[in-house]
Order: C-alpha cells, then structure tokens, then sequence
C-alpha cells in the first residue's frame, strides 16, 4: 500500500525558517517524481514544488522561487521541503504528492502538515 | 482567487446526478487534455478520482465521469451516494512555466 506521511509542520514567525519531511513506503520511490502541494485557509490548492525520481528536474512556484528548496533522499525514502524567509501567506496546510506518471495527476497524496506563519 | 473556477457548493439527493464544473482559460484547460479531479474527505488525504479529461484510475467507481468542453471541464457524479459527500478539486497543466493549476474546490452535499 502506498503511504506518504508529512511532517515537520507548525508555527514560525515571518522570515523565519522550517523543513517539511514525507515519509513514502509502498513503492519504488526513485521510480516516481513526487510534488509539494498547499492548501491556504479558504482558498484552492496550489502546486509548490516538483522533483524527478533521480533529482535532474527540479521545479517550483514562482511564489516559492528563491526560497524553498525541495531534495529528496533515495536511499531514505524521503522528501523534504526548506522553506526559508516565510510568509504570512505561506500559512497553509502542505501536501506532499506522487506524480502519477500519466496525465500530470497526482495519484496519491500525505495528508499534510499545517504551516502556520504568524507573529 | 484560485487559476480555475469551480462553484463553491453543489448538492444533490441520493440516487441523482450532480455535475461540477471547472473553468480556466485557454492557456490550461482550454489547452491540455490534461484535467485531473480529486475528492477530499474532512481530515483526510486528497484521493485521485480522474485523470485525462475522463479517465478513472484503478477502482474508482464508473459513477465518476469526466468530460470537457472548451475551457470548461465537468465531473459528473451520477447514483450519488451519501458517502460522496466531500470536497472535489479540479486540476490541470498550465504548460511548462506555470506546470499545474488548481481549482478552489467544490463541496458536495448530499442531501
């Protein structure tokens, strides 16, 4: 069954600095690129950041530009995200997502862990 | 605002059929064969409902379909069930730059 598990979620003041993890098991992770997504309180999802299975193509939002930095870890079979000079509009629940491998869709997802920027 | 639009709430009563729609522009997905829809339970993860315009992934049950007509995209949920009651997001490529655009989601009741 494949499982992806975020976490490092919680609240940072603005310009301050956190790491998002997920945990994936089920699959072979270096197979499949996987993406960061976010949900911000009443508004719509919003894709964050993308990285190929071998970690050649990386890509991100241009909202997160210059600020984020997705990796992941192969042998550990694990995604991360560094999110660095935060936002009070970075305030969101964050998903982390496999790229399906079809059709640009995502066929499975964590079930997120909050960000909370505030002061 | 979300890149593409969706009614915030639908309803319907068991047994009916409701359709959900998803409009974007002519750069996404007006552009690409390449709309997605997913269903997301309070509390749990986003689950892959539809790919491809129309295409069900592996289990979903065939009263979800999908269709698009020019920037427009639908989900159709036909027989609905109490357990369909949920948030139902649209997504589709925006191209190379921009990649993917989100819907701002849909909440589906049963009645």
């Amino acid at each position: 069954e494949v499982q992806l598990v975020e976490s490092g979620g919680g609240l940072v003041k603005p310009g301050g600095s956190l790491r998002l993890s997920c945990a994936a098991s089920g699959f072979t992770f270096s197979d499949y690129s996987l993406n960061w997504v976010r949900h911000a309180p009443g508004k719509g999802l919003e894709w964050v950041s993308s990285i190929s299975g071998s970690t050649s193509y990386i890509f991100y939002a241009d909202s997160v530009k210059g600020r984020f930095t997705i990796s992941r870890d192969n042998a550990k079979n694990s995604l991360s995200l560094q999110m660095n000079s935060l936002r009070a509009e970075d305030t969101a629940v964050y998903y982390c997502a496999r790229d399906s491998g079809v059709s640009w869709s995502f066929d499975y997802w964590g079930q997120g862990t909050l960000v909370t920027v505030s002061s | 605002q979300s890149a593409l639009t969706q009614p915030a709430s639908v309803s319907g009563s068991p047994g009916q059929s409701i359709t959900i729609s998803c409009t974007g522009t002519s750069s996404d997905v007006g552009s690409y064969n390449l709309v997605s829809w997913y269903q997301q339970h309070p509390g749990k993860a986003p689950k892959f409902m539809i790919y491809g315009v129309s295409e069900r992934p592996s289990g979903v049950s065939n009263r979800f379909s999908g269709s698009k007509s020019g920037n427009t995209a639908s989900l159709t949920i036909s027989g609905l069930q109490a357990d369909d009651e949920a948030d139902y997001y649209c997504s589709s490529y925006a191209g190379s730059r921009i990649r993917w655009v989100f819907g701002g989601g849909t909440k589906l009741t049963v009645l």
